[in-house]
């Protein structure tokens, strides 16, 4: 079964560095994952898609700052300078046979 | 620049009905694929249904298959899902998304469904 897995929380000071981490389930390594944030009381967005390699390839006027990696089943999102409007749910996801989109649980990322 | 324009919630009564809309704009809307995706009131993100371009192919989740129709009219740029008899767990904020191979790359801001009596 595909699941994805992300701690339910993380947090950094104002300017530091945060890693997130999507672990995909058994079978399904070389699955690529979208990252995508979702702040407060607003809809998702979509940051990047981030593939087995390593690449990433941004959404529209994702800054600099954010960033996508790869090592095995896992898939990061490193969240660089961390600023106040960072504050907010990250979600990864992938997808199924047809058009069948999965989430992980997302993580809560608190900027101190 | 892309928008998606929800409307349609409201509340509810269990065992009612309800049709959500989400206009599209600022994309060629027959050449993307369609979801929707749900958010019960302090949960994480459902995926409920989707689209392929011509509207030929529909796809749901196990939770919906059977009560929730999607459809899309190409000629009007907007994306539809009927909701039968919907239950108390049908709760949730409920967003559109265009898809593109497999990713939501765009969202809208979402309407909300009650289902209370």
């Amino acid at each position: 079964q595909l699941v994805l897995a992300q701690s339910p929380s993380a947090s950094a000071s104002l300017g530091a560095s945060v890693k997130l981490t999507c672990t995909l389930s058994s079978g399904h390594s070389t699955n690529a994952i979208a990252w995508h944030q979702q702040q407060p009381e607003k809809g998702p967005r979509f940051l990047m898609k981030v593939t087995s390699d390593g690449s990433h390839s941004k959404g529209d006027g994702i800054p600099d700052r954010f960033s996508g990696s790869s090592s095995g089943a896992e898939r990061y999102l490193t969240i660089s300078s961390l600023q106040s409007e960072d504050e907010a749910d990250y979600y990864c996801q992938t997808w199924g046979t047809g058009i069948h989109y999965v989430f992980g649980t997302g993580t809560k990322v608190t900027v101190l | 620049e892309v928008q998606l324009l929800e409307s349609g919630g409201g509340l509810v009564q269990p065992g009612g009905s309800l049709r959500l809309s989400c206009a599209a704009s600022g994309f060629t809307f027959t050449n993307y694929a369609m979801s929707w995706v749900r958010q019960a009131p302090g949960k994480g993100l459902e995926w409920v249904s989707a689209i392929s371009t011509s509207g030929a192919s529909t796809y749901y989740a196990d939770s919906v298959k059977g009560r929730f129709t999607i459809s899309r009219d190409n000629s009007k740029n907007t994306l539809y899902v009927q909701m039968n008899s919907l239950r108390a767990e049908d709760t949730a904020i409920y967003f559109c998304a265009k898809d593109l191979d497999g990713l939501p790359t765009h969202w809208g801001q979402g309407t909300l469904v009650t289902v209370s009596s």
